[in-house]
């Protein structure tokens, strides 16, 4: 069954530094999505991404934040200076083009803030 | 998007069926009812999703009443793997961001 990848599984960097996540939406989805969870709370949704541009986002989502589309395979999010909240597990979502049909989400990158 | 209402957890036994029920009053016209399931440490992970009365899957049930008001979600046989938390989420799922509640943590116990 195809699945969304993500990399790295662990990010573990210092605070005030860039960092970039990775994700591989399944092949034939047009819908992206970012979502964290931080320890021990809910799901939150980031950001949703279509015909390369955002068609909305959180509040949680502010200008430290980016998401592009680079090569038509892959989907990443950007921390352009992570802060110590910024730790959560970080959850892409892709779906496809039909309406009703559900997101799939991979199994996430752990991101640590030292 | 529509409230939902789910116990907050459940205990159960390998071997037994487990259903888990979803209030949510206020499901629109248009909504669609879709369940996940997360492990720890991984990502949600779609189960079953439907409009009215009953859609089966390989994995799971799920049972929608007339007026659509409530709906569960049934676990045949559930084995110490099926310990996970279970979202219940409303709303027309078209192309919207989606909303998690708490969820309702199940313990399978041997």
């Amino acid at each position: 069954e195809p699945e969304v990848t993500q990399t790295p599984s662990h990010q573990v960097t210092q605070m005030g530094q860039e960092v970039i996540l990775r994700c591989v939406p399944i092949s034939n989805h047009l819908y992206f999505y970012w979502y964290r969870q931080i320890l021990g709370q809910k799901v939150e949704f980031l950001v949703s991404f279509y015909n390369n541009e955002i068609s909305e986002k959180s509040e949680i989502f502010d200008d430290q934040f980016s998401v592009e589309r680079p090569d038509g395979s892959n989907f990443t999010l950007k921390i352009r200076s992570t802060k110590l909240e910024d730790s959560a597990m970080y959850f892409c979502a892709s779906r496809g083009g039909t309406l009703y049909q559900p997101q799939h989400f991979g199994d996430g990158t752990r991101l640590s803030i030292l | 998007l529509a409230k939902t209402t789910q116990p907050i957890s459940m205990d159960s036994y390998e071997g037994q069926e487990v259903n888990i029920t979803c209030s949510h009053n206020n499901i629109a016209t248009n909504d669609y009812i879709t369940w996940y399931q997360q492990f720890p440490s991984q990502g949600p992970r779609f189960i079953i999703q439907g409009y009215k009365t009953k859609v089966t899957n390989e994995v799971a049930s799920l049972f929608i009443p007339a007026d659509r008001k409530s709906s569960t979600l049934s676990l045949p046989r559930v084995s110490l793997s099926d310990t996970a938390v279970y979202y219940c989420l409303v709303g027309f799922t078209g192309f919207q961001k989606l909303v998690f509640g708490t969820g309702t943590r199940l313990l399978v116990s041997p």
